[in-house]
């Protein structure tokens, strides 16, 4: 199994900032690495696939890198929309996993 | 337009089973391979398992392994997960979810879920 530890697991931070999310793995997972966003009561959104790629209609202040083991997620200059739980998810191999989340609130 | 749809949530006791489904809509069906994933109420997203395109490759959650089963029809775009042997800890909310492109380990659509309460 795959262990991922995200951090931090909650950021607090204001409109306009821009804040980093970052998720590591126990093994190196070249970049097989997906970002989720989710709202409260609501279904996860894909937001990045493959590390980096940007899902489509997806706001381009988002962005993901890295490869390996160690990942980040970028939101560069926040809206209020923003506001929610972000999750890091390895598809490298079975079982996939997810990483804990980041609850990501008004400062 | 891509749907998914869950159903078969509901309270059952533990030691019960059940069967989820999820009606899935506007894309070809029999070329994706599909996934459930679950939440627990206020936790984070787990993923459970995963059924390739034609049902001959099934993946499992080392928690759930041996007591649940994925399962599709094509004939009737539909995806299964047989949940037997439940427990408390397997209540979540279950989502369906599909990816990009046909064989895909993310999620790029998912459907709204159906709640599993395991419960005396």
């Amino acid at each position: 199994v795959i262990w991922m530890t995200q951090s931090p697991s909650l950021l607090s931070a204001s409109t306009g900032d821009r804040v980093i999310i970052s998720c590591r793995m126990s093994q190196g997972i070249s970049s097989y690495l997906a970002w989720y966003q989710q709202k409260p009561g609501k279904a996860p959104e894909l937001l990045i696939y493959a590390a980096s790629t940007l899902q489509s209609g997806v706001p381009s202040r988002f962005s993901g890198s890295g490869s390996g083991t160690d990942f980040t997620l970028t939101i560069s200059c926040l809206q209020s929309e923003d506001f929610a739980t972000y999750y890091c998810q390895q598809y490298y191999s079975f079982p996939y996993t997810f990483g804990q989340g980041t609850k990501l609130e008004i400062k | 337009e891509v749907q998914l749809v869950e159903s078969g949530g509901g309270l059952v006791q533990p030691g019960g089973s059940l069967r989820l489904s999820c009606a899935a809509s506007g894309f070809t069906f029999s070329s994706y391979w599909m996934h459930w994933v679950r939440q627990a109420p206020g936790k984070g997203l787990v993923w459970v398992s995963r059924i390739n395109s034609d049902g001959s490759s099934t993946s499992y959650a080392d928690s759930v392994k041996g007591r649940f089963t994925i399962s599709r029809d094509n004939a009737k775009n539909t995806l299964y997960l047989q949940m037997n042997s439940l427990r408390a800890e397997d209540t979540a909310v279950y989502y369906c979810a599909r990816g990009n492109i046909a064989v895909a380990g993310w999620a790029g659509y998912w459907g709204q879920g159906t709640l599993v309460t395991v419960s005396s």
